[in-house]
Formats: structure tokens, C-alpha cells, sequence
């Protein structure tokens, strides 16, 4: 069975300042990754994700996250951020066949201070 | 994207009482829907996985008659909490797949028991 593990439950960054949150997974087949936002009191958006092809993925709102097949890695990353990137980011996975369910990590807060 | 909306956004019930949510997908036909909870300040637990004109299929641990699951069409899915109390207490997402296997999420519903 798949699982995530999101090692940071907490990110403290200062506004403009670049920042990565960290995602590892485990799977014995191929997977499909992703990362979604979630801010306060609502459901959850698709900020991007692998299927297959390109190893770095670009999403919404400036973020972008990398593959890693060998380090079991999908990071996700952002050059700059702002106090509106201040949101709770889940990282997720499915086994790589239409009937799979995704399966999400415990989550990282991300609070920017101005 | 595809659009998919949960009704009631928010709902407080007495204790003992049965409530129920329903996951509609409003543009695009779910074959496959899931159900999850999230308690505060905690990451998304898959609950069930629910498809169309068959049982749902419920994750270790889950009360399949506590929960009770209908999936009745293509665009309609609903959760029934029978016999609620307070420690169902929770938010309450749904995610409807589309043909193209992507999920999509509902904005949640906001469950309290008295």
C-alpha cells in the first residue's frame, strides 16, 4: 500500500522569500503525485501534479514541484512567496491505475510573515 | 476544471439524530466518489470510495453502519451519519472522479454535534 509522509507539520517563511516543503512517498507500483492548498475553512484545490513525462511539474499560483523516482521525493517549491500562500499544503498519492483512491500526507502549514 | 458541491456547507445536529450530506458533481459524470474526514488542524482519512449502482467500499476502521453510503446516480453521492454524536464531529470533504481520472474536491461540510 502507498503512503505519504510529509516531515514538516510547520513552515515559517518571510514574505518574498523562496520556500520548500518537503513530501516523500512510498509505493511499491508506479504513482501518481500531487499537491493541494487548502485554506482556512474550505476544500481543497489542485496546485499540481505528476502523471507521467517531465519530472519537474509546474502548477498554479507560481509553485512547482520535482519528481524524484530515486529518492522517493516530490517537493514542492516557490521562488517567492506571499502572506496569501498562507494555507495548509497537502501532498498526495495514487497508485498509477484508474481505480486507485489518493492517499494524503498529515500536511505542512505554511505562514508567512510580512 | 469540472465543478463539485456539498450540501449542507455547515450543519449542527442533536445528538442521536441522522444527518445527511450530499456531493453533487455539477458539470461532468462521477462514476467514482470518495468520501473523507479531516478533524481540525488534521490531514484528510479517506473513508470510503463510493460507485455508482454498487456498495460503497469502506476503509479499516470505518463503521459502514454508521456511514451509510448511496451512491444513487452519476452525479450524486450522500453520506448518511446515523446516530450521531459528538465525536463524529468533523469536516466532511467529497471528491468526485472524472472520465479522465483526475479528482476533484467539494468545498467540504462542517459537521457539529450537540
Amino acid at each position: 500500500a502507498q503512503s505519504v509522509t510529509q516531515l514538516d507539520s510547520q513552515v515559517p517563511v518571510f514574505e518574498e522569500a523562496p520556500v520548500e516543503l518537503r513530501c516523500n512517498y512510498s509505493s511499491s507500483v508506479s504513482v501518481y503525485l500531487f499537491w493541494y492548498v487548502q485554506y482556512p475553512n474550505q476544500g481543497l484545490q489542485l496546485l499540481l501534479k505528476y502523471l507521467s513525462g517531465s519530472t519537474l511539474v509546474k502548477g498554479i499560483n507560481g509553485f512547482e514541484a520535482e519528481f524524484n523516482k530515486s529518492q522517493t521525493s516530490f517537493h514542492l517549491r516557490k521562488p517567492s512567496v506571499h502572506i496569501s500562500d498562507t494555507a495548509e499544503y497537502f501532498c498526495a498519492v495514487s497508485e498509477g491505475s484508474s481505480a486507485s483512491k489518493i492517499i494524503f500526507g498529515s500536511g505542512t502549514r505554511l505562514s508567512i510573515r510580512p | 476544471g469540472a465543478v463539485v458541491s456539498q450540501h449542507p456547507s455547515w450543519v449542527i445536529c442533536k445528538s442521536g439524530t441522522s444527518v445527511k450530506i450530499e456531493c453533487r458533481s455539477l458539470d461532468f459524470q462521477a462514476t467514482t466518489m470518495f468520501w473523507y474526514r479531516q478533524f481540525p488542524k488534521q490531514s484528510l482519512m479517506l473513508m470510503a470510495t463510493s460507485n455508482e449502482g454498487s456498495k460503497a467500499t469502506y476503509e479499516q476502521g470505518v463503521e459502514k453502519d454508521k456511514f451509510l453510503i448511496n451512491h444513487a446516480s452519476l452525479t450524486l453521492s450522500t453520506l448518511t451519519v446515523t446516530s450521531a454524536h459528538p465525536e463524529d464531529s468533523s469536516f466532511y470533504i467529497c471528491s468526485a472522479r472524472a472520465r479522465g481520472n483526475e479528482q476533484f474536491f467539494g468545498p467540504g461540510t462542517r459537521l457539529t454535534v450537540l
